[in-house]
């Protein structure tokens, strides 16, 4: 069935210093991808998606790439932050089904 | 006002009880979802609705039913509670082909 692998499970950084989260899913046909983040007591929010159209999407201190032949798709945060700690997921989705298959989250923690 | 308020935020329940967790939104979107997340699983779809007349079973079903009572409101139901229904619940809105929109979360836990 469909599946998204998330890595890594947690992730300590220095504040300054950039983060990676890998993502890998499944589902060939898939076409969006969105990434979460999840602060403590609330529900996951947009932070930042990518469509299968563009390989590449910036945004501030935030950016997605995605390998549509490996099936990989990446966040990068850099300079970060203390507020940037939180729990982060990745998803993907394709067009007819609309379902999001989510990954099962990275625990980001920024050492200040 | 929250776009997506789900109701109650916290319930501590029975085995065998049966509950309803409600959401309802404001976005005016047709598809609906039920998720659930428990620790190092991440968010596992339960059930979804792309409109009023439309329900469909996600990867986690059973023990668990919905009803779309309207376009903003969708219920998730334990039947008869069990203690690994333990969890924390998200009910999320969407409009294709974009983001989900995820309301604050009900804390469950069954005794």
């Amino acid at each position: 069935g469909e599946n998204v692998e998330q890595h890594p499970s947690t992730l300590s950084v220095q504040e300054g210093d950039s983060a990676v989260i890998k993502c890998t899913y499944s589902d060939s046909a898939s076409n969006y991808f969105p990434w979460y983040k999840q602060e403590l007591g609330k529900g996951p929010q947009l932070i930042i998606d990518i469509r299968s159209n563009v390989g590449e999407k910036k945004d501030q201190r935030i950016a997605v790439t995605l390998n549509k032949t490996a099936k990989h798709f990446s966040l990068h945060i850099t300079e970060t932050q203390p507020e940037d700690s939180a729990v982060y997921f990745c998803a993907a989705s394709r067009t007819g089904t609309y379902k999001y298959i989510f990954g099962t989250g990275t625990r980001l923690k920024v050492l200040a | 006002d929250a776009d997506v308020t789900q109701t109650p935020r916290n319930r501590i329940t029975k085995t065998g009880k049966r509950i309803m967790l409600e959401c309802s939104q404001t976005k005016g979107h047709d598809r609906m979802y039920w998720y659930r997340q428990d620790p190092g699983l991440g968010l596992r779809l339960i059930y979804y609705s792309f409109d009023v007349k439309d329900i469909n079973k996600g990867e986690i079903s059973d023990g668990y039913s919905v009803s779309r009572q309207a376009q903003a409101k969708f219920s998730l139901s334990l039947e008869s509670a069990i203690p690994n229904q333990t969890a924390l619940y998200f009910c999320a809105t969407s409009d294709p082909p974009g983001q989900a929109f995820f309301g604050q979360g009900t804390r469950l836990t069954v005794v």
